[in-house]
């Protein structure tokens, strides 16, 4: 595709339950990241893909968040038993060398809000 | 880890003016530094970056200073224009070959027709 899509846009849950976020990344980009932007925030990293693998998920903040990439494509972000202050936009980036080589590309983010 | 501080939060400039936005960093070893632009609603843009191996960069209006020994570094945008509104970060990568980048808390600049 053009750019790196994200799915939903905008996504309301009621807190406990789990949501399943999307990122297709641009075609041929190895690199995959994720990040959150809290309302009037930063960008605060969440995990990194390198094919399917994750080398750094150092961000990822409780055991209720996990990430998988398959196919070296589409990469989803699940939060299970969601609480109030998961509520953010969530960002997917890639890159076709990784950070420091070439650029990071963002999509539109997911924005999350948690009732 | 990593530390990235920018400032000011919000800058209001009138059209033709210049604005500057400045980060300060925390660690040494960081030697990659991007900024980016973030319209409404949107993901962040990259508009320029610079290596630690240059002190000045420069893309049409845009231009970017690093001081690595004061560790910091500024985003200089010349005859500013109402399309140039939009949310500021910079950010730094750590050590070479980290795959994380740390970005500041963001700059609000409003250009004033």
């Amino acid at each position: 595709g053009a750019g790196v899509s994200q799915s939903p846009s905008n996504k309301v849950t009621e807190k406990g339950k789990d949501v399943e976020l999307r990122c297709d990344p641009i075609s041929g980009h190895t690199a995959l990241y994720w990040y959150r932007q809290r309302l009037g925030q930063g960008l605060e990293f969440l995990i990194y893909f390198q094919g399917n693998s994750a080398p750094d998920k150092s961000g990822l903040p409780s055991d209720r968040f996990s990430a998988e990439r398959t196919g070296e494509s589409v990469s989803t972000l699940t939060i299970q038993r969601t609480q109030q202050e998961d509520s953010a936009v969530y960002l997917c980036a890639s890159s076709y060398l990784g950070i420091g080589n070439s650029p990071l590309h963002f999509g539109n983010g997911t924005r999350l809000t948690v009732t | 880890g990593e530390n990235v501080e920018q400032h000011p939060s919000t800058l209001s400039v009138q059209e033709g003016d210049s604005a500057v936005i400045k980060c300060t960093y925390s660690d040494s070893a960081s030697n990659y530094f991007p900024w980016y632009k973030q319209e409404l609603g949107k993901g962040p843009q990259l508009i320029i970056d610079i290596r630690s191996n240059v002190g000045e960069k420069k893309d049409q209006r845009i231009a970017v200073t690093l001081n690595k020994t004061a560790k910091h570094f500024s985003l200089h945008i010349t005859e500013t224009q109402p399309e140039d509104s939009a949310v500021y970060f910079c950010a730094a990568q750590g050590i070479q070959g980290a795959q994380k980048l740390v970005f500041g808390q963001g700059t609000r600049l409003t250009i004033n027709p």
